[in-house]
């Protein structure tokens, strides 16, 4: 198994700041995802973390917004830039070994409010 | 495109009492489905992980089934306990080994009466 350390577990942020967000592994994994669950909503997925090279967005989602950092093979980041309240959310880091094969394992979340 | 549907959207239940969660798929062209416990404001909680090529998976009082030609997977509770009230998602690995597209259902919010 895997363990995730998220940074920040919760923060009250001011509209129009930029805030970002860690996640560490406790071992080397292959994909690294960032998840956003807004309020009474289900999972989705933001993008995926390469390490080494940009990350992969999913439609709807821009690198200008969320920008995601992947040094390594055990830790990224990702940004909310130029936050607004439609931006109040849950952010989850998730990883998984062999893509899709394997168990995926959650972070505990960052709950961003934004104000 | 595949959807995943979780049904019902919220449950209440006596303690003691076992009880099925129901999560079903429109392509069963699936890798795994993987059940999931989420508390409130919190992260995720693997709880059983089934591949394509097994029918079942079990962890103490947690049972969950998958019938990939139907479409269907269950999870079924035994006993239940106060401690067992948060949200149960279930989520589809797709068919491909590409990036993750791993498509999760909107969750059954349970909460177990003592």
């Amino acid at each position: 198994s895997a363990v995730i350390s998220q940074k920040p577990s919760r923060d009250i942020c001011q509209r129009g700041t930029s805030l970002t967000i860690q996640c560490q592994v406790d071992s080397q994994v292959t994909m690294m995802f960032w998840y956003r669950q807004q309020p009474g909503q289900s999972l989705t997925l933001i993008a995926t973390a390469n390490q080494g090279s940009e990350a992969t967005y999913e439609s709807g989602f821009v690198i200008d917004k969320f920008p995601i950092s992947r040094p390594n093979l055990t830790f990224s980041t990702l940004t909310v830039s130029n936050m607004s309240p439609e931006d109040s959310s849950i952010y989850l880091c998730s990883v998984s070994d062999v893509p899709p094969g394997n168990t995926i394992y959650f972070g505990e979340g960052s709950w961003l409010t934004v104000v | 495109k595949q959807e995943v549907t979780q049904i019902p959207a919220a449950l209440s239940v006596p303690e003691g009492e076992n009880l099925v969660l129901n999560c079903s798929f429109t392509d069963s062209a699936i890798y795994n489905l993987q059940w999931f416990r989420q508390d409130p404001g919190k992260g995720l909680t693997s709880l059983l992980l089934i591949q394509s090529s097994q029918r079942e998976q079990t962890s103490g009082r947690l049972n969950a089934s998958l019938d990939k030609s139907s479409g269907r997977s269950t999870l079924y509770i035994a006993a239940s306990q106060p401690g067992d009230s948060a949200t149960y998602l279930c989520a589809v690995g797709p068919s491909y080994s590409s990036a993750s597209k791993i498509i999760f259902g909107s969750g059954t919010r349970l909460s177990i009466r003592p």
